[in-house]
């Protein structure tokens, strides 16, 4: 069955650090791969997704992930953490038919905190 | 105006009682979707909807159902309230799910509360 697991259910780093969020995923064929960022009492805003090619993939807000295969993850990273990157972060793989997918399975989050 | 709303944002029910959560799109997608939020597990999908005649049990959908009215509107309803049944909820909406250019958009959600 597909899943997607993120280590880490919190992290707090300094502002200008930078950042990696871990995303370890299971799925039998070649993932779509995506990562969401949830601001408090917002919805979900998609920072980037993998679907193939590039293995490294930019996104908004000056975030990128990179997918491993052999590793079956996509971690997101950010060169300097701003403040404003205070949120919770979900890593989602597409699943539900072959070839392709009609629906996202989540994993459970992972809350950045930024100290000033 | 957003391009998913969902109707209440905040409500506070009791046990028992029955309740609909209403979410409408402007985006003209024909996929909509259900999902709840509860810490510690992300979010897990209860309902998903193709068009108005298809619609699809998602991973926890016990103790829900749903109703697709038109296109643009998605309802879920809880038909007996119960406490575990607390949580954030949102919809998403997606056109071509499996397209290269795909994107999910959410709403901002509904906290809902069962005492």
């Amino acid at each position: 069955a597909q899943s997607v697991t993120q280590p880490d259910i919190h992290i707090t780093v300094s502002e200008g650090a930078s950042l990696e969020l871990r995303c370890n995923y299971s799925y039998g064929a070649t993932p779509y791969l995506f990562w969401y960022v949830q601001s408090p009492g917002q919805g979900l805003q998609l920072l980037l997704k993998y679907f193939s090619g590039d293995t490294l993939v930019q996104g908004i807000k000056g975030f990128e992930a990179e997918f491993k295969r052999s590793q079956s993850s996509f971690n997101l990273r950010k060169p300097s953490v701003h403040w404003s990157d205070a949120a919770e972060y979900f890593c989602a793989v597409g699943a539900g038919v072959s070839g392709g997918y009609n629906k996202l399975i989540f994993g459970a989050g992972t809350r950045l905190a930024v100290h000033p | 105006d957003a391009d998913v709303t969902q109707t209440p944002r905040n409500r506070i029910t009791k046990t028992g009682k029955r309740i609909m959560l209403e979410c409408s799109q402007t985006k003209g997608h024909d996929r909509m979707y259900w999902y709840r939020q509860d810490p510690g597990l992300g979010l897990r999908l209860i309902y998903y909807s193709f068009d108005v005649k298809d619609i699809n049990k998602g991973e926890i959908s016990d103790g829900y159902s749903v109703s697709r009215q038109a296109q643009a509107k998605f309802s879920l309803s809880l038909e007996s309230a119960i406490p575990n049944q607390t949580a954030l909820y949102f919809c998403a909406t997606s056109d071509l799910w499996g397209a290269l250019n795909a994107e999910a958009f959410f709403g901002q959600g509904t906290r809902l509360t069962v005492v």
